[in-house]
C-alpha cells in the first residue's frame, strides 16, 4: 500500500459544477497537506496549505483535512475550463521544509 | 529570472553514461529539493539541502545518484552509469526557509527530461 492514495481519474465534469477531489493517507506522522496543480508540461504550483485538521477557503477553492480518517480534500467551486489540470495531495511530517509526499494525481477536465 | 531554472530541459543518453542536471533556484532561497517524476505519477522525494548541507538522502534510489550544493545556491543531481529505468522528469524545487517553517511553500521549477536509450 502507498503512503498516499489518489484516483488518477480522469474526471470530466460539466463548466459551473463543484469538484470534489481527494485523497488517502497511512501515516499518521503527516502533519501538514497540500494540494499542488500541475498543467500539461508545467511544474506543479501550490495552490493550498493546511497544518493538521480543519478547512480552509481561498477563493472558490476550499481544502479538508480529516486526520481522524487520514482523508483529505479540495473542493473547486463554479468549475471552470481553466480549472482543467492534475491536482496532486501532497503531505509532510515536518512543514513545507521537508520532503513531501505526494500523491500521483487526478486529471481534471472542465467541459465548456 | 524569478524562478526555478533547470538545465538541461531534455537531456538523451546511452546506458551506462553518466549525466548531471543542474538547477539553480529562487534568489535567496535557503532549502532546495530534488525530486522525480514519472509518467502519470506524483514527484517522489530524492534529496534536500539547507543551505550547502545535504539533510535527508533517504529517497535516492540507489548510490549512482548523488547530488551536492558546494556554494549554497546552484545543485547538480548527478546519476553515474545511467540505466533505462532511470527515464523520468527530474523537478528542483526550493523555498525561502522562513522562520515559521510550518508554512514554508515550495516553488517548482520546469524539470529536466531524461531518457536513457
Amino acid at each position: 500500500q502507498k503512503e498516499v492514495e489518489q484516483d488518477p481519474g480522469p474526471l470530466s465534469v460539466p463548466e459551473g459544477a463543484i469538484v470534489s477531489l481527494n485523497c488517502t493517507y497511512s501515516n499518521s506522522a503527516f502533519q501538514y497537506f497540500m494540494w499542488y496543480r500541475q498543467y500539461s508540461r508545467k511544474g506543479p504550483e501550490l495552490l493550498m496549505y493546511t497544518y493538521s485538521s480543519g478547512n480552509k477557503e481561498d477563493g472558490r477553492f476550499t481544502a479538508q483535512v480529516d486526520k481522524s480518517s487520514k482523508y483529505i480534500s479540495l473542493f473547486i467551486r463554479d468549475s471552470q475550463p481553466s480549472d482543467s489540470a492534475t491536482y496532486l495531495c501532497a503531505m509532510g511530517a515536518g512543514g513545507g521544509a521537508d520532503g513531501l509526499t505526494f500523491g500521483k494525481g487526478t486529471h481534471l477536465i472542465i467541459q465548456p | 529570472g524569478a524562478g526555478v531554472s533547470q538545465s538541461p530541459r531534455y537531456k538523451v543518453t546511452k546506458r551506462g553514461q553518466d549525466v548531471a542536471l543542474r538547477c539553480d533556484p529562487i534568489s535567496g532561497h535557503v532549502s532546495l529539493y530534488w525530486y522525480r517524476q514519472a509518467l502519470g505519477q506524483g514527484p517522489e522525494f530524492l534529496t534536500y539541502f539547507n543551505y550547502e548541507a545535504q539533510q535527508d538522502k533517504s529517497g535516492l534510489p540507489n548510490d549512482r545518484f548523488s547530488a551536492e550544493r558546494p556554494e549554497g545556491s546552484i545543485s547538480t543531481l548527478t546519476i553515474q552509469r545511467t540505466e533505462q529505468r532511470d527515464s523520468a522528469m527530474y523537478r528542483c524545487a526550493s523555498s525561502l526557509r522562513a522562520a515559521d517553517s510550518s508554512t514554508d511553500t515550495q516553488y517548482f521549477g520546469p524539470g529536466t527530461r531524461l531518457t536513457v536509450l
